[in-house]
């Protein structure tokens, strides 16, 4: 069965610091795909960043990057230059057909 | 706005009760998806609707019954719930089928079963 792991509950960052949350994920496929995605106190689920398991290279959205070790299954999101606006809760979430997610990493930024 | 729309956004009903989550989605996407997310927990995958097929049921009890009538659509129907199946519900969309694999989600359905 699919599982992704997020070891960190919560994290805290200062404002305009760097954070790096953590996802490790256990799957038997080779071609897969790895998101995050960030849950505001609004609730609606926002798409922050993805990647495509056979992309070597790390995908980067602006503030968010992602560090993807594929033979360690590791997925791991770096915030830098944080903002307020950056507090949520994080999910990871790994997809073949259907798409499964972590119990979540809940970020407070410091100001 | 994400362009999934679900409603109601609070509810609260007893045990003997029945009632339904509507969910729509403005996207013209070819599959839905309803999630349990319950605290400290990873979010739970319920159904799968794909071409309005249902393709996946997550061996989620009967109490929940879900409905999808066209691909905008999607209902969850809720009767003889327990106090645990109080959680938030979220609705989701994707279109399959053309390597675009991001789900796109709604602001989900605070429940709570007295």
């Amino acid at each position: 069965a699919q599982t992704v792991t997020q070891s960190q509950p919560e994290m805290s960052v200062q404002e305009a610091e760097t954070v790096t949350l953590s996802c490790t994920y256990d799957t038997s496929e080779s071609d897969y795909y790895l998101f995050w995605y960030k849950q505001p106190p609004s609730r609606q689920m926002i798409l922050v960043i993805r990647q495509e398991a056979y992309k070597q290279q790390n995908a980067t959205e602006n503030r968010f990057s992602v560090n993807f070790q594929k033979a360690a299954k590791s997925f791991s999101l770096k915030i830098s230059d944080s903002q307020l606006g950056d507090a949520a809760m994080y999910f990871c979430a790994y997809k073949v057909v259907d798409m499964r997610f972590g119990a979540g990493t809940r970020l407070t930024v410091k100001p | 706005e994400t362009g999934v729309t679900q409603t109601p956004r609070h509810l609260v009903m007893g045990m003997t009760n029945k009632k339904s989550l509507k969910c729509e989605q403005h996207l013209g996407h070819n599959a839905m998806y309803w999630y349990k997310q319950s605290a400290k927990k990873p979010l739970e995958l319920m159904f799968v609707y794909n071409f309005k097929e249902q393709t996946e049921n997550n061996s989620v009890p009967s109490r929940f019954s879900p409905e999808c009538p066209n691909s905008s659509h999607l209902f969850l129907h809720l009767h003889t719930l327990q106090p645990e199946d109080s959680a938030l519900y979220l609705c989701a969309s994707s279109q399959e089928g053309r390597n675009n694999e991001k789900l796109f989600f709604g602001s989900g359905t605070q429940l709570s079963v007295l």
